[in-house]
């Protein structure tokens, strides 16, 4: 079963512009990871939050994590055509049974208009 | 070095058939799961090797799905007698180890299954 839900569903912008996408899970995590998928490729991973960290940065990305409220937000600045993919997030449990499986959302379908 | 491969890329089959699809992980890594990814949505776990020991095949929908991985390296994802909802993405995984947790698993390319 998933663990989270993106949000929105679908993100549409012009290039130059900021995408945010959100996420939500229900249970405990060791970390939160996105990962982007283009269409007929497979799914690249693109940064990892460990569940006491609060931010963090990669080049033109920018992951959030609040364990309270059990979300995660993942911004891209400056967004380019190539960005245009869907993007998931997954968590890793905390311990016990499933701990090593990576639990997906359903993705955020983002298109970059040049 | 070389990512995660998989074959075949697509793979049509009549329904009742038995399908087999391969992954061959990054060099040396020891952890291995098997994903699959229905359309319009986030890949569902299936189950996860740690080198030829399933340790964990919770995800498997029916006994009709069965993984091995004889030799703690490729890794073969065997359907018996498919029906159409088995039709989907199938992805395969690595990673180096999960001593610490944060290992980030490499993903393969998928095989499309398509089941008439």
């Amino acid at each position: 079963s998933q663990q989270g839900e993106e949000d929105p569903q679908a993100l549409s912008i012009q290039e130059g512009e900021n995408a945010t996408m959100n996420c939500s899970y229900k249970t405990s995590i060791n970390n939160l990871q996105w990962y982007r998928q283009n269409s007929g490729r497979g799914l690249v991973h693109l940064i990892l939050i460990r569940s006491n960290e609060r931010e963090k940065h990669s080049g033109r990305l920018r992951v959030t994590l609040d364990t309270s409220k059990k979300s995660s937000s993942l911004l891209i600045t400056a967004s380019r055509a190539a960005d245009t993919a869907s993007y998931f997030c997954a968590t890793r449990a905390y311990s016990g049974a499933g701990s090593y499986q990576l639990t997906f959302g359903k993705g955020t379908k983002l298109s970059v208009i040049p | 070095g070389a990512g995660v491969s998989q074959s075949p890329r697509y793979k049509v089959a009549k329904r009742g058939q038995d399908v087999a699809l391969r992954c061959d992980p990054i060099s040396g890594h020891v952890s291995l799961f098997w994903y699959q990814q229905a359309l319009g949505q986030g890949p569902e776990f299936l189950t996860y090797f740690q080198n030829e020991a399933q340790l964990d095949k919770s995800g498997l929908p029916s006994d009709r799905f069965f993984a091995e991985r004889p030799e703690g390296s490729v890794s073969t994802l065997k359907i018996q007698r498919t029906q159409q909802e088995d039709s989907a993405v199938y992805l395969c995984a690595s990673s180096l180890a999960l001593t610490r947790g944060t290992d980030t698993q490499y993903f393969g390319p998928g095989t499309r299954l398509t089941v008439l």
